[in-house]
């Protein structure tokens, strides 16, 4: 089983529709982060959160919520879906140290219309 | 501003060598990282430097300045498995990781 798993692997929604997309890990990280990734654009953090009561605004937070309702478990919220926010969204899990690489779900492609 | 910055896109053959450079300026600097992307897939990680020098792992390697900003990573022996999108990430001050767009690395037979 994947160590890392994102729920729904892909989905088409209406502008103004709420979204959550989900994600689970078995590595038994407290850190948990949220990406979105653009062509031609690199990863770029959406929140982040260290422990279940942590949680960190990312370099593009606007439009987007989170949740961490256990260490195992970090959904990520579109509260009125856009257009512009039509992207693959990653979801990462990684231990304590700063060194340590992350480990990234397989992936959300979201589409927006 | 932070920024990373590495070539779009490179070619190269199978069996032959290929680097792949990355440069970074970031406010304050932890340490760099490698990872490898399939096309619609997750990244990988590959290698992380913190020292100055080379770090040699089977047939990939990766090598920091941190005095120059720039880093590179060195492909071996190239298999078509290879093609794939190599993303440069550095740690900043803060710990964050920022992001390179990553270099496509299209492997010919």
């Amino acid at each position: 089983d994947a160590d890392v798993t994102q729920t729904p692997r892909n989905r088409i929604t209406k502008t103004g529709k709420r979204i959550m997309l989900e994600c689970s890990q078995t590595k038994g990280h407290d850190r948990m982060y949220w990406y979105r990734q653009d062509p031609g654009l690199g990863l770029r953090l959406i929140y982040y959160s260290f422990d279940v009561k942590d949680i960190n605004k990312g370099e593009i937070s606007d439009g987007y919520s989170v949740s961490r309702q256990a260490q195992a478990k970090f959904s990520l919220s579109l509260e009125s879906a856009i257009p512009n926010q039509t992207a693959l969204y990653f979801c990462a899990t990684s231990g304590q140290r700063e060194s340590d690489e992350q480990f990234f779900g397989p992936g959300t492609r979201l589409t927006v219309l | 501003g932070q920024n990373i910055d590495q070539p779009t896109e490179m070619t190269a053959t199978e069996g032959a060598i290929v680097q792949i450079n990355c440069t970074y300026q970031t406010s304050g600097f932890n340490g760099l990282f490698w990872y490898q992307q399939h096309a619609g897939e997750a990244p990988t990680f590959l290698s992380y430097n913190v020292l100055d020098g080379l770090e040699e792992k089977g047939r990939f390697s990766s090598f920091l300045s941190r005095s120059k900003g720039y880093s590179y990573l060195l492909l071996k022996e190239l298999q078509m498995k290879d093609s794939a999108s190599y993303l440069c990430a550095a740690l900043d001050s803060n710990y964050q990781l920022i992001w390179g767009a990553g270099t496509k690395l299209i492997i010919k037979p």
